[in-house]
């Protein structure tokens, strides 16, 4: 019963190294979506996708990209990464009006 | 664009009281659902409820309802019998009908929970 899959669950980057974030899901939906949250704030949309081969921005998606393979996976990648990278990042999966499945979340530092 | 807004950075209420946090949302859209989403210490994010804005009938799962008023555009969520593990971040969310199904939040309102 995974549901959606993160990892890792926390990473330390300094300034300009690179990383992808892991993301997969089991529950075969069409739709996935890479939300970051800073301190004290809601969650904000970097990028979604909603199927295989198709991905598009949300409202942050600078220092950011992604690829969608396949239907269960979703990575998302850093190239050069920033302190203003620093956040906590959730991955989600949906279906049509079905609520959204979070996983557990990474909690970047970069310094 | 759609926009949410949770007025209440904080509220607090003691064990067994009934507290009510705040949203309201703007969208041109007729069409669309409402979520309320709590986030306790590890960080999970779990769905408390969900409310189709074609039915007037107020959600409502055990001690968690809400206050849907469309005209209004107002959505909020009154939890009774208030818990200590209630204590979270409450985050209200807007997602369309229509397109990519992606969720809009609001900023959360921290609740905290004295006995």
């Amino acid at each position: 019963n995974a549901g959606v899959t993160q990892t890792p669950k926390f990473r330390i980057l300094k300034i300009g190294q690179s990383m992808t974030l892991q993301c997969t899901q089991d529950m075969n939906h069409n739709y996935m979506y890479w939300y970051r949250q800073d301190p004290g704030m809601g969650l904000k949309l970097i990028y979604y996708s909603v199927g295989a081969g198709i991905t598009d921005k949300g409202e942050v998606p600078n220092g950011y990209n992604v690829s969608r393979s396949t239907t269960e996976d979703f990575p998302l990648r850093l190239e050069l990464a920033a302190p203003s990278q620093t956040s906590v990042y959730f991955c989600a999966g949906g279906a049509d009006s079905s609520p959204l499945h979070f996983g557990n979340g990474t909690r970047l530092t970069v310094t | 664009a759609q926009t949410v807004t949770q007025s209440q950075p904080e509220m607090s209420v003691q064990e067994a009281e009934t507290v009510t946090l705040s949203c309201t949302y703007d969208t041109s859209e007729s069409d669309y659902y409402l979520f309320w989403y709590k986030q306790p210490p590890s960080r999970q994010m779990i769905l408390v409820i969900r409310q189709e804005a074609y039915k007037q009938q107020n959600a409502t799962e055990n001690r968690f309802s809400v206050n849907f008023q469309k005209a209004a555009k107002s959505f909020s969520l009154k939890i009774s019998d208030s818990q200590l593990g209630d204590a979270a971040m409450y985050f209200c969310a807007y997602r369309s009908a229509w397109g990519t199904d992606k969720l809009i939040f609001g900023t959360g309102t921290r609740l905290q929970v004295f006995p």
